[in-house]
């Protein structure tokens, strides 16, 4: 079983609707949460980055974490077609990890016009 | 500024056959990275290295050898090909290795195995 689950989509929503998008994980260590978004054939770029438990919000950008129930969220409001793009989740353990992280498979989002 | 820069952009080997990919940043950073991505797996560190002088295996380090050639180049090789070896290669880098240090990736090198 990985450590980190990730529906792989494609998620296909309206342009202006609200993006929701998810990792499940099985390593209670983890604490350092991240999510990327990669264009195709591009590299990944970070988007949000949180520590713990909690809210975090950026732009129409806001990801959440709930250790308790092992998942973390990401949300995009007002979704453009520009959002359309592959959201890969990452998570790691502690700072003696060296910045090794154990990233989700991804999940293709398609925002129509 | 160029960031992360990564050759090839495309490969293609035969079973056995040898290949360096090459990576290379112009950020300074202290911390490079060499990850692969499959379909279904997302990315697999292969080996790291925190700063110049020192490399580490990630993941998934068999098969693989790497180069700190300096503070700016990091290369990733393979010996011996093998099938399983096909995939996207992903080099990134970040100010230092650790936790909260954000890491910029290359545009990724597509390998294919014969």
């Amino acid at each position: 079983q990985k450590e980190v689950e990730q529906d792989p989509g494609p998620l296909s929503v309206p342009e202006g609707a609200i993006v929701s998008l998810n990792c499940t994980y099985s390593n209670s260590a983890f604490q350092y949460f991240m999510w990327y978004r990669q264009y195709s054939r591009k590299g990944p770029e970070l988007l949000m980055y949180t520590y713990s438990s909690g809210n975090k919000e950026d732009g129409r950008f806001t990801a959440q974490v709930d250790k308790s129930s092992k998942y973390i969220s990401l949300f995009i409001r007002d979704s453009q077609p520009s959002d359309s793009a592959t959201y890969l989740c990452a998570m790691s353990a502690g700072t003696d990890s060296w910045g090794k992280f154990q990233f989700g498979a991804g999940t293709q989002v398609v925002v129509t016009p | 500024n160029a960031g992360v820069t990564q050759t090839p952009k495309f490969q293609v080997l035969k079973t056995g056959q040898s290949m360096t990919l090459q990576c290379a940043q112009d950020m300074n950073h202290n911390s490079m990275y060499w990850y692969r991505q499959d379909p279904g797996m997302g990315l697999r560190l292969i080996y790291y290295s925190a700063s110049e002088g020192t490399t580490d295996k990630g993941e998934v380090p068999n098969g693989y050898n790497v180069s700190r050639l300096n503070k700016r180049e990091f290369s990733l090789r393979l010996e011996s090909a093998a099938p399983s070896q096909t995939s996207v290669y992903f080099c990134a880098s970040s100010p230092l290795a650790g936790l909260g240090n954000e890491q910029f990736f290359g545009p990724g090198t597509r390998l294919t195995v014969l």
